[in-house]
């Protein structure tokens, strides 16, 4: 079965700190995606990591793909509070028809001021 | 704005009652999702539209149907809800490439539907 797992779940810092957050498979995947999800919207996509190795940077945020194409962290530079949100790691599934994703269960981050 | 736009936003119902939930994208995507999150499962597919014309059951299909109206519409359909489908339910679309590959998801904003 495959499974993607977050940790941490919860996370509450200062603003100006840094964070990482990360998941993990034990499943290889072709590709990882992140998300952000603020409260009473839905997700909204922040990159797709898709070469092990890879670093992607997205102004504070910085994303890694593992060597091995099995987990993803995502890392946060000086925290602020628009950072609050849940974090969702996703990949394609297996077998799956069209690109069909399957979510981890998410970190909640809060960033107080 | 462009992107993918659920309805109704909030729906209490009776054990019971049936509804639709109606989903509706702009962005000329080939393929959409019905998710629905709860708190400590995640988000869970519930079906998925490939293309126009055609459905697939996902993880959690059962007491749910749905319809691909046209390229743009995807609805949901309770046929007669029981408490267990209390949860926030989202849409979503996307373009694909080639199987295991897609340009990520766009999300509707949700429906929080409560059955009591």
């Amino acid at each position: 079965t495959q499974l993607l797992e977050q940790s941490p779940q919860f996370l509450s810092i200062q603003e100006g700190e840094n964070l990482t957050v990360y998941c993990n498979s034990s499943s290889v995947f072709s590709s990882l995606q992140w998300y952000r999800q603020e409260p009473g919207e839905g997700p909204v996509l922040l990159v797709t990591v898709v070469t092990g190795g890879e670093v992607k940077k997205l102004k504070r945020l910085t994303f890694q793909f593992g060597d091995a194409r099995k987990d993803s962290s995502l890392h946060i530079t000086a925290a602020q509070p628009g950072d609050t949100g849940l974090y969702l790691c996703a990949g394609p599934r297996y077998g799956g028809s069209q690109g069909n994703l399957i979510f981890g269960k998410g970190t909640k981050l809060s960033v107080k001021p | 704005n462009a992107g993918v736009t659920q309805t109704p936003k909030f729906q209490v119902l009776k054990t019971g009652q049936s509804m639709t939930l109606q989903c509706a994208q702009d962005m000329n995507h080939n393929s959409m999702y019905w998710y629905r999150q709860d708190p400590g499962m995640g988000l869970r597919l519930i079906y998925y539209s490939a293309s126009e014309g055609t459905t697939d059951k996902g993880e959690v299909p059962n007491g749910y149907n749905v319809s691909r109206l046209n390229k743009r519409e995807f609805s949901l359909r309770l046929e007669s809800a029981a408490p267990s489908q209390t949860s926030v339910y989202f849409c979503a679309s996307s373009e694909v490439v080639i199987q295991g590959w897609n340009y990520g998801y766009t999300f509707g904003s949700g429906t929080r539907l409560t059955v009591v």
